[in-house]
């Protein structure tokens, strides 16, 4: 089945730097792919859409100038959360669409990366 | 996309179907019902989705009902490892998928 990785899966920053989580679609090419955040004990919330080489498109009280997301090939999605701050932390998890492959328009989830900043 | 309504938890004897309810009353005609699952800090995992006539493979069953208000997630026999949080989310074709706060199933030993 399609498979989709996430780097780091855990990291720990200090207050004020800038994290990057990098996103990739294994076997398959994701013509759009999808930013997630999880607090503790609540659900997905979908933070942005992107489509490859274009802007990513970020949902109501997503702050686009925080969070950077860059979506350069169909295989690569990154998130960049820039200053981070301690409510910053929680559980962000990528997900991708294959866009042209055998299972058109299904998406599938990455393991998620557990950001906690000090 | 159409809210769902699910149970905020269940549970299940090892063994026994699991029977996962949905509510989704405003669903438009041509919006699928997405069924995912999220094991504890783990991205969520695809199931199984329908549009309108039921669905079966080798992980679940998905039964809708005829007026497609409502749908059943059945795992036919529940192990330790379904223990999860059960995702219930109705979308367009190419629509983004948002999710609830979903079913939390405790398998029993």
């Amino acid at each position: 089945g399609a498979v989709v990785s996430q780097h780091p899966s855990r990291v720990i920053c200090k207050s004020g730097t800038s994290v990057k989580i990098e996103c990739r679609s294994l076997d398959f090419q994701a013509t759009t792919m999808f930013w997630y955040r999880q607090f503790p004990k609540q659900s997905l919330m979908l933070m942005a859409t992107s489509n490859e080489g274009s802007k990513a498109t970020y949902e109501q009280g997503v702050e686009k100038d925080k969070f950077l997301i860059n979506h350069a090939s169909l295989t690569l999605s990154t998130l960049t959360v820039t200053s981070a701050h301690p409510e910053d932390s929680s559980f962000y998890i990528c997900s991708a669409r294959d866009g042209r492959g055998s299972s058109y328009n299904e998406q599938f989830f990455g393991p998620g990366t557990r950001l906690t900043v000090l | 996309d159409a809210k769902t309504t699910q149970p905020p938890s269940m549970d299940c004897a090892e063994g026994r179907a699991a029977n996962l309810p949905c509510n989704h009353s405003t669903i438009s005609g041509n919006e699928y019902v997405y069924w995912y699952r999220q094991i504890h800090s783990q991205g969520p995992q695809y199931i199984i989705h329908g549009l309108k006539n039921n669905e079966t493979n080798e992980m679940a069953s998905l039964i809708i009902t005829e007026d497609r208000k409502s749908s059943t997630l059945i795992l036919p026999h529940a192990t330790l490892r379904d223990t999860a949080v059960y995702y219930c989310i109705v979308r367009v074709d190419e629509g983004n998928l948002f999710f609830g706060t979903g079913t939390r199933l405790t398998v029993i030993p």
